[in-house]
């Protein structure tokens, strides 16, 4: 079965900083995706940014970017010149391409941004 | 263009209490899912369904959880009786056939559900 390991429960970055978060998976799958979703206070999960398995080159959204290691089988997510709205509960989550349509979610990283 | 609306957002009931909790997806999507959250074991998937069709119930704790998708614009997801240990935040998300292969999902706000 596939899984999704975030290792860092909790994060803290301060304004206009850098910040990585770490994602591991384990799959016996070639194809798949990955994903980061961002869970503000209000609950609502929102796609952050999505990372096709095969696609060597990382996928960027504006001050998201990911660092994707297939062999490594390692997803991280960062996040630039860090904003008091990125605060937020961050999963990773995995889908295998085709078959179920079942998302794998990590645990969550929560993540404070200090002023 | 109004996302998934999930009601109610917040549910307190006690302990053999018949809960129903409900979901319009977005309009145009064909795939619904009912996520279960808590601090212990995260997010979970209950059942997902496909044009209103059951695919996968296997994330279905036990007999007491029903989910139902009577047409395209609604779905309930009941527990009957409710115990204690059914505390926790129930989304549901849906998405559009076009994305089936991406898998990205749209959620609601969850209904945050306590049982005494």
């Amino acid at each position: 079965a596939q899984t999704v390991t975030q290792s860092q429960p909790e994060m803290s970055v301060q304004e206009a900083e850098t910040v990585t978060l770490s994602c591991t998976y384990d799959t016996s799958e070639s194809d798949y995706y990955l994903f980061w979703y961002k869970q503000p206070p209000s609950r609502q999960m929102i796609l952050v940014i999505r990372q096709e398995a095969y696609k060597q080159q990382n996928a960027t959204e504006n001050r998201f970017s990911v660092n994707f290691q297939k062999a490594a089988k390692s997803f991280s997510l960062k996040i630039s010149d860090s904003q008091l709205g990125d605060a937020a509960m961050y999963f990773c989550a995995y889908k295998a391409q085709g078959g179920s349509e079942k998302l794998v979610f990590g645990k969550g990283t929560k993540l404070t941004v200090n002023p | 263009d109004a996302g998934v609306i999930q009601s109610p957002r917040h549910e307190v009931t006690e302990m053999g209490q018949e809960v129903t909790l409900r979901c319009k997806p977005i309009s145009g999507h064909n795939s619904l899912f009912w996520y279960r959250q808590t601090m212990m074991r995260g997010l979970e998937l209950l059942i997902y369904f496909n044009n209103n069709v059951p695919i996968d119930d296997s994330g279905m704790p036990e007999d007491r959880f029903s989910a139902k998708m009577p047409n395209a614009s609604f779905s309930t997801l009941k527990i009957q009786p409710s115990e204690p240990r059914d505390s926790a935040v129930y989304f549901c998300a849906s998405r559009h056939r076009r994305l089936s292969n991406t898998g990205e999902l749209f959620f609601g706000e969850g209904s945050r559900l306590t049982v005494l």
